[in-house]
């Protein structure tokens, strides 16, 4: 199975600044990886797929990059409405076997 | 617009059994594959099951396997998960997830329920 790791797990930014987080697999995914954002109480959203497209409706102020096992999501510039926890989500396991989580990072304001 | 609404969650003893049941709408459902997606209190996400529009290919999670049988009914655009010899670990809020490529079972989850809760507990 394709395990996921996240780092930081959380971390504390203020308004305004550049938030990086990393996401690294077991094993080689090609680009297979989306980001998700979940708010306290609510459902999770698919902010990026294919490790770098922009979900529809999704603020340009969040991207991703990266392929094979190292990935990266950024927020370029933090807004308040961003407090969440983010998920990476590899899906190259297939036939449906495992799509697996990565452990999440919580996001909160300084 | 999408709603993905989910049913038949409680609290149940132990090694009892439990059906859910996601009622879809908003698109064309026989198009799409669909996901189970579940979240302990507290904790991360976890993938439970996967199944093809045509019910054609199905996956299970390793922790699921054997006990939980995952279905649908196209022509009443929903989807179920048949939950049997439940453990205290199973409980969880359950999501319901349609899959973001139509035709095919990719694994990205373009929209979620709300969620049902299942606690197994004595």
């Amino acid at each position: 199975d394709i395990q996921m790791t996240q780092s930081p797990s959380s971390l504390s930014a203020s308004v305004g600044d550049r938030v990086t987080i990393t996401c690294q697999a077991s094993q080689d995914i090609s680009n297979y990886l989306n980001w998700y954002q979940q708010k306290p109480g609510k459902a999770p959203k698919l902010l990026i797929y294919d490790a770098s497209n922009l979900e529809t409706g999704v603020p340009s102020r969040f991207s991703g990059s990266g392929s094979g096992t190292d990935f990266t999501f950024t927020i370029s510039s933090l807004q308040p409405e961003d407090i969440a926890t983010y998920y990476c989500q590899q899906y190259d396991n297939l036939p449906p076997g495992g799509f697996t989580f990565g452990p999440g990072t919580k996001v909160d304001i300084k | 617009e999408v709603q993905l609404v989910e049913s038949g969650g409680g609290l149940v003893q132990p090694g009892r059994s439990l059906r859910l049941s996601c009622a879809a709408s908003g698109f064309t459902f026989d198009d799409y594959a669909m996901h189970w997606v579940r979240q302990a209190p507290g904790k991360g996400l976890e993938w439970v099951s996967g199944i093809s529009w045509n019910s054609g290919s199905i996956g299970y999670a390793d922790s699921v396997k054997g006990r939980f049988t995952i279905s649908r009914d196209n022509a009443k655009n929903s989807l179920y998960l048949q939950m049997n010899s439940l453990r205290a670990e199973d409980t969880a809020l359950y999501y319901c997830a349609k899959d973001k490529v139509r035709d095919y079972v990719v694994g990205s989850f373009d929209y979620w329920g709300q969620g049902t809760l299942v606690t197994v507990s004595s």
